[in-house]
């Protein structure tokens, strides 16, 4: 079975200055895909990025930008130029093709300072 | 508006009693998931319905079950509830059966049981 680990529990950083949320899992698979999601106060669960496994490229989305390292098995996210709009929780997720289930980390509150 | 759409959005009731959350997935979208969110288990895969039939099941409860319908909505029907099924549910939806690029989640039932 899969695991994924947030061992931060929380993070505050100050606004236009730029953060890393920390995510480790586990698993015996070689092809996986890796999200991490974003729930603000109003619960919604909204997509920041992805990375395939196979992909030695770390992924970009503007101000979002992952760690990959497929060996360590850690996906980190780092984000640029914090906002105060980040403010929110952060899941790291993981999901193998065969299974379509999305196994998800604890989460971690990232709070964003004027 | 994510395009999943669930109701209703804030559930009170009694232990014991029982409770039906539904889902109307994505237009277009034959696949719907159904998570659980609580304080102490984080977020949870329940199961997944694609196009009316079971397709994978997770860690649910002999007490809740679900359904999807030819319409394609799905419902969560929770019973003998207790205390400690207090959470945030959320259903999301995809195209198919699997979406390397993560689903659409709708906003959530936040299910309180005194």
């Amino acid at each position: 079975a899969q695991t994924v680990t947030q061992s931060q529990p929380e993070m505050s950083v100050q606004e236009a200055e730029t953060v890393t949320l920390s995510c480790t899992y586990d698993t015996s698979e070689n092809n996986y895909y890796l999200f991490w999601y974003k729930q603000p106060p109003s619960r919604q669960m909204i997509l920041v990025i992805r990375q395939e496994a196979y992909k030695q490229q770390n992924a970009t989305e503007n101000r979002f930008s992952v760690n990959f390292q497929k060996a360590a098995k850690s996906f980190s996210l780092k984000i640029s130029d914090s906002q105060l709009g980040d403010t929110a929780m952060y899941f790291c997720a993981f999901m193998k093709p065969s299974n379509s289930k999305l196994t998800f980390g604890k989460g971690i509150t990232l709070s964003v300072r004027p | 508006d994510s395009g999943v759409t669930q109701t209703p959005k804030h559930l009170i009731t009694a232990t014991g009693q029982r409770v039906t959350l539904r889902c109307s997935p994505r237009s277009g979208d034959l696949s719907v998931y159904w998570y659980q969110q609580s304080l102490d288990q984080g977020l949870q895969f329940l199961i997944q319905y694609y196009n009316g039939e079971e397709r994978a099941k997770g860690n649910i409860l002999e007490r809740f079950s679900a359904q999807q319908f030819p319409d394609l909505h799905s419902e969560l029907n929770l019973s003998s509830l207790e205390l400690g099924d207090s959470a945030l549910y959320f259903c999301a939806s995809s195209p198919g059966t699997f979406r390397s690029d993560g689903y659409t989640f709708g906003s959530g039932t936040r299910l309180t049981v005194v």
